[in-house]
């Protein structure tokens, strides 16, 4: 059984488009987090929720906006899709603590 | 923001040689954990080493933890082709709310 899941695992779109990632966990886990990882492998915090709250926000434009339906999904989605917002986008979950964490497969989100 | 950095960027063994990788951190943590990411998959967690921890081992990893010098170390014996994978290192603390701040990683290659 997949522990944390993420799709789609590839997004091909154009710039301007609007789209969303899905993350779910089966882990029991009540932190998830969204990270976006660049060409170079810098791998770089964008937000991270405790019990379905928001408790870390880095600065990230506003055309992104996560949200948590419940302990188990986080859900990313992005407007007004930008050349910069190419990467590789990865979903993890974990205990809240500095506990370890839990990756998904990663999207690779191409924006032409 | 990136508090951790590896050393080296890259490191090219033989398989069966030991393989050091160097980790140095800017500020008080309260853990230090290193992940593994192989070629175009998610990471995997390694080890976690707490702040009042020294060494620790798991298999054939060995992690030490230098608080006074803000730095870490993971230790790989004998090496095998399968260990071919960028390896991070990230750190915790809790008035960050356990935000994990990671290196820029090194990419270890293993030669049969």
């Amino acid at each position: 059984d997949t522990a944390v899941s993420q799709t789609p695992k590839y997004l091909v779109t154009q710039m301007g488009n609007d789209k969303s990632i899905k993350c779910e966990q089966n882990l029991g886990h009540d932190t998830m987090y969204w990270y976006k990882q660049d060409s170079k492998k810098f791998l770089k915090i964008m937000f991270s929720y405790n019990n379905k709250e928001l408790i870390i926000n880095e600065t990230v434009p506003n055309r992104f906006s996560p949200k948590s339906p419940d302990k188990a999904h986080l859900n990313l989605h992005i407007n007004s899709l930008e050349l910069g917002d190419s990467a590789v986008y990865f979903c993890a979950s974990s205990h809240w603590g500095g506990n370890e964490q839990f990756f998904g497969p990663g999207t690779r989100l191409t924006v032409l | 923001s990136q508090q951790g950095e590896e050393d080296p960027q890259a490191l090219s063994i033989q398989e069966g040689e030991n393989a050091t990788m160097n980790c140095s951190y800017k500020t008080s943590i309260n853990n230090l954990q290193w992940y593994r990411q192989n070629s175009g998959r998610g990471l995997v967690h390694l080890i976690l080493i707490r702040s009042n921890e020294r060494e620790k081992h798991s298999g054939r990893l060995r992690v030490t933890l230098d608080t006074s010098k803000k730095s870490s170390s993971l230790l790989i014996t004998a090496s095998r082709a399968a260990d071919t994978a960028s390896y991070f290192c990230a750190t915790a603390r809790m008035d960050s709310n356990y935000q994990l701040i990671w290196g820029a990683g090194t990419k270890l290659i293993i030669k049969p």
